[in-house]
């Protein structure tokens, strides 16, 4: 069955970085998107960007491309989102979800990982 | 960049009630939209996908409809457990913008 699981909640201080992993299995981790997401506390859904595993190519959210890195490794069929320059707006849960390589839409998610920006 | 605009941001209505849900693209998206639904504390979940198809284990009071820059996610008779928010998302290529999300209650 298909699994996608993250790793685990960080505190950081501003200024910091963080780098969130998300594993895959059950499934050809090559042929699907892996997208992620952001969710503020009591707020929406934010896309934040996505990769496509089998070339490696991205494609970022504008409101934080400077900021935001995202790679994989096709050994371990992890991806990685590494956000720097943290602020306290990104305190949040952020998802990766598998993204359909046809329609795009977004049928497993991660758990989730909360990120905690403080001082 | 595609903004994705949903309203209203919240309703409350009876069970039994038909809710529709509106989601408007500010350019044209053809029928790439998805509908996702998130209860409180829970990941989304998906519910349509290319304006209108079914995702497979989902209720069939709930559907989808339109095209180019104007959709609707209709429950055709509200039950307690889809209290929930839900979400469009622009899927013709990204970015892939989320709507800002309709909260559903029971009144």
């Amino acid at each position: 069955q298909v699994q996608v699981v993250q790793s685990g909640a960080e505190v950081k201080k501003p200024g910091a970085s963080v780098k969130v992993s998300c594993k895959a299995s059950g499934y050809t981790f090559t042929n699907y998107y892996m997208h992620w997401v952001r969710q503020a506390p009591g707020q929406g859904l934010e896309w934040m960007g996505t990769i496509y595993p089998s070339t490696g190519s991205t494609a970022y959210a504008q409101k934080i491309q400077d900021r935001v890195t995202m790679t994989r490794d096709t050994s371990t069929s992890t991806v990685y989102m590494e956000l720097s320059s943290l602020r306290s707006d990104d305190t949040a849960v952020y998802y990766c979800a598998r993204g359909d390589s046809g329609t795009y839409r977004i049928e497993y998610w991660g758990q989730g990982t909360l990120v905690t920006v403080s001082s | 960049d595609i903004q994705m605009t949903q309203s209203p941001s919240s309703l409350s209505a009876s069970v039994g009630d038909r809710v529709t849900i509106s989601c408007r693209a500010s350019q044209g998206i053809r029928n790439h939209l998805a509908w996702y639904q998130q209860k409180p504390g829970k990941v989304p979940n998906l519910l349509i996908y290319t304006a209108s198809t079914l995702q497979s284990g989902v209720p069939s009071r709930f559907s989808g409809s339109g095209s180019g820059t104007d959709f609707t996610l209709t429950i055709s008779s509200l039950q307690p457990e889809d209290v929930a928010t839900y979400y469009c998302q622009n899927n013709n290529g990204a970015p892939l913008t989320f709507g800002g999300g309709t909260k559903v209650e029971i009144k």
